[in-house]
């Protein structure tokens, strides 16, 4: 148990609908960071946060959102879904800002399925 | 931008021996960090092992240790006395020093299978 933890771990949905992935990071943990697992695109970087503000962007389409509130938790929102948005979403969180300084611990995912 | 290239997608092994997994990378930095994580069938991503970039010794972790050839961009996972419950995806990832970190970034993966 890497101590972050992600909800919910299943979400079936339909095209053109929007979800919220929601991590609460480790004690302690300031950087929360979300990637995505697909079968097409594998693991990919999406944002970072830091402390309430946005750190570092990575492949993340318009229609994804994030946002990290003053009690550290995070939360992905995913708009307007298609069939090639199903994967399985990770959330790591860090002490600090720096990905590679500081470890990176993932939760377990939440895997989305778009039907 | 930088990439990571892993270019096994499956490797078998028999139990107790030894295996390599390969890793290849392409950044323009001088600086940055190299990690191997291990994704078994759980789906939970471990840190296997970390690498930094301007440290020349080679990093290890018990049974686990890397070749890091930074002229060549390579990096290299072996794995001694393999056992059951390394069976899993490894996936080599990259990541810059300093500040304004972009996330990691991860290769295709290497599906290991152990065989008893």
């Amino acid at each position: 148990d890497s101590g972050v933890t992600q909800t919910p771990k299943h979400l079936i949905t339909a095209t053109g609908q929007r979800v919220t992935l929601r991590c609460s990071p480790r004690s302690g943990d300031l950087s929360v960071y979300w990637y995505q697992q697909s079968l097409d695109q594998g693991l990919q970087f999406l944002i970072q946060y830091y402390n309430g503000e946005e750190r570092a962007k990575g492949n993340i389409l318009e229609r994804f959102s994030a946002q990290q509130f003053p009690d550290l938790h995070s939360e992905l929102n995913l708009s307007s879904l298609e069939l090639g948005d199903s994967a399985l979403y990770f959330c790591a969180s860090s002490v600090g800002p720096a990905g590679g300084l500081h470890e990176q611990f993932f939760g377990p995912g939440t895997r989305l399925t778009v039907l | 931008a930088q990439t990571v290239t892993q270019s096994q997608p499956e490797m078998s092994v028999q139990e107790a021996e030894t295996v390599t997994l390969s890793c290849t990378y392409d950044t323009s930095e001088s600086d940055y960090y190299l990690f191997w994580y291990k994704q078994p069938p759980s789906r939970q991503m471990i840190l296997v092992i970390r690498q930094e970039a301007y440290k020349q010794q080679n990093a290890t972790e018990n049974r686990f240790s890397v070749n890091f050839q930074k002229a060549a961009k390579s990096f290299s996972l072996k794995i001694s006395d393999s056992q059951l419950g390394d069976a899993a995806m490894y996936f080599c990832a990259y990541t810059k020093r300093g500040g304004g970190a972009d996330g990691l970034t991860f290769g295709k993966g290497t599906h290991l299978i152990i065989q008893p």
